[in-house]
């Protein structure tokens, strides 16, 4: 069926660590994956996505780490700020017959930085 | 460029009523997409508009329903509201809705007394 996981709810992390966050995906077709950053009383920011012919991809701060053969998405974030607390969410791009694209959306996982 | 814009941001709504939403995507984008979020669900897949037309649709009643104006902007409609049908509805857009990122907006947060 279509699912995206996350393993851990929660995280917590002190300024200036990095930070990993975990997904899994159950769709081995999907081949274009996105993490978004939600903000308490926003709608979810885009942050970085990666298609399935790449293992990695870097953005500002943050890498996305793909691993097709066991379905399994990490969001890595370097040197956490204050600003990097708030909910990610790994999506999972599946595309319907008419061509249609529609998001999958993990549980969400809840990082904190503690100053 | 102005990003998602969804109106209006908070409503109150009595069980039974109707409620509409609507949605203005980022300039050019043609593709609108709506999701529910609740804290039970998460975030779940409503329906698809592209050139006004439904594309794509979750698994939710016909109480649920939307459409799509010739300048790409999108209202939602749910009618008989339930208690359950309180979340934050959420409105993103994209070019051409197919394997392609989608942009939010701030959402509208329905609360069903």
């Amino acid at each position: 069926g279509e699912s995206v996981g996350l393993h851990l709810p929660t995280l917590s992390v002190q300024e200036g660590d990095n930070s990993i966050i975990n997904c899994a995906y159950s769709n081995s077709a999907s081949d274009y994956f996105i993490w978004y950053k939600q903000e308490s009383g926003k709608g979810p920011q885009f942050i970085i996505d990666i298609r399935s012919n790449m293992d990695k991809r870097q953005g500002q701060r943050v890498t996305v780490l793909l691993n097709k053969t066991v379905k399994h998405l990490s969001l890595q974030i370097a040197a956490t700020q204050p600003g990097d607390s708030a909910v990610y969410f790994c999506a999972e791009n599946i595309v319907g017959i008419q061509g249609a694209q529609k998001l999958v959306f993990g549980q969400g996982t809840r990082l904190t930085i503690n100053p | 460029k102005a990003g998602v814009t969804q109106t209006p941001r908070y409503l109150i709504k009595t069980r039974g009523q109707q409620v509409t939403l609507s949605c203005s995507p980022i300039s050019g984008h043609r593709s609108v997409s709506w999701y529910q979020q609740t804290p039970g669900q998460g975030l779940q897949f409503l329906f698809e508009y592209f050139s006004e037309t439904q594309r794509n649709k979750g698994n939710f009643p016909g109480r649920f329903s939307g459409r799509q104006f010739s300048n790409s902007r999108s209202e939602m409609n749910v009618s008989t509201l339930e208690l359950g049908d309180s979340a934050l509805y959420l409105c993103a857009s994209s070019f051409f809705g197919t394997q392609e990122t989608q942009y939010f907006g701030p959402g509208t947060r329905l609360l069903v007394l």
